[in-house]
């Protein structure tokens, strides 16, 4: 169990346009969801906390307009990279929390992105 | 502050012998959550343990276990009977308060190298 899927596992873009990635819990629900990003070879970095059915809760120094994060349901959240630049090429990863006793988080596969 | 510190960058071990990867923890919290997580090269966070603050007994879930010991604020994943794919990074975890909110803080990781 606790099973979480994320979508695309890699994607490539032009600068200046704008990407969606999705994360799915698939056998529990979530009530919230995270968002890390990680460069090469360092660690996970929380980039926002998000609840389903209202905003998401950034980290200091995290551009909530640059990364767009909605949580629509128990079971989806997606983050939009807009406008990308090259900059913004990393190891996108989502974790979804099982609500149990731990308070576990289950990651995703993660997300590579390319932006060229 | 709320801390997880990961000394070890790299590590060896020889297949089928035990290993311990160490990890020293810094909080405040009276009630907190100790994960351990492995990330082989596919980018995929895996969970494998977890040991909560007021849990007498070390956690255990096959051949992981964790050895909590409370005093020094010391929470070191072993492994048992290491085998090729136990080679990945593994990161060590804590559930701290932060702004109001839960977070996963974690530490900068180990990388592990089991030899045939």
């Amino acid at each position: 169990g606790a099973v979480v899927s994320q979508h695309p596992s890699w994607v490539i873009c032009k600068s200046g346009t704008s990407v969606k990635i999705e994360c799915r819990s698939l056998d529990f629900q979530a009530t919230t969801m995270f968002w890390y990003r990680q460069f090469p070879k360092q660690s996970l970095m929380l980039m926002a906390t998000s609840n389903e059915g209202s905003k998401a809760t950034y980290e200091q120094g995290v551009e909530k307009d640059k990364f767009l994060i909605n949580h629509a349901s128990l079971t989806l959240s997606t983050l939009t990279v807009t406008s990308a630049h090259p900059e913004d090429s990393s190891f996108y990863i989502c974790s979804a929390s099982s609500g149990s006793r731990t308070d576990t988080q289950y990651f995703g596969p993660g997300t590579r992105l390319t932006v060229l | 502050a709320q801390k997880i510190t990961q000394t070890q960058p790299g590590m060896f071990v020889q297949e089928k012998e035990a290993v311990t990867l160490d990890c020293t923890y810094d909080t405040s919290d009276q009630s907190y959550g100790l994960f351990w997580y492995k990330q082989p090269s596919s980018g995929e966070m895996i969970f494998l343990i977890y040991q909560g603050s007021y849990d007498e007994q070390n956690a255990t879930e096959g051949r992981y276990s964790l050895n909590f010991q409370k005093a020094r604020k010391s929470a070191n994943l072993v492994i048992s009977a290491s085998q090729l794919g136990d080679s990945a990074m593994y990161f060590c975890a804590m559930r701290g308060r932060m702004d109001s909110s839960y977070k996963l803080i974690f530490g900068s990781g180990t990388r592990l190298l089991v030899r045939p």
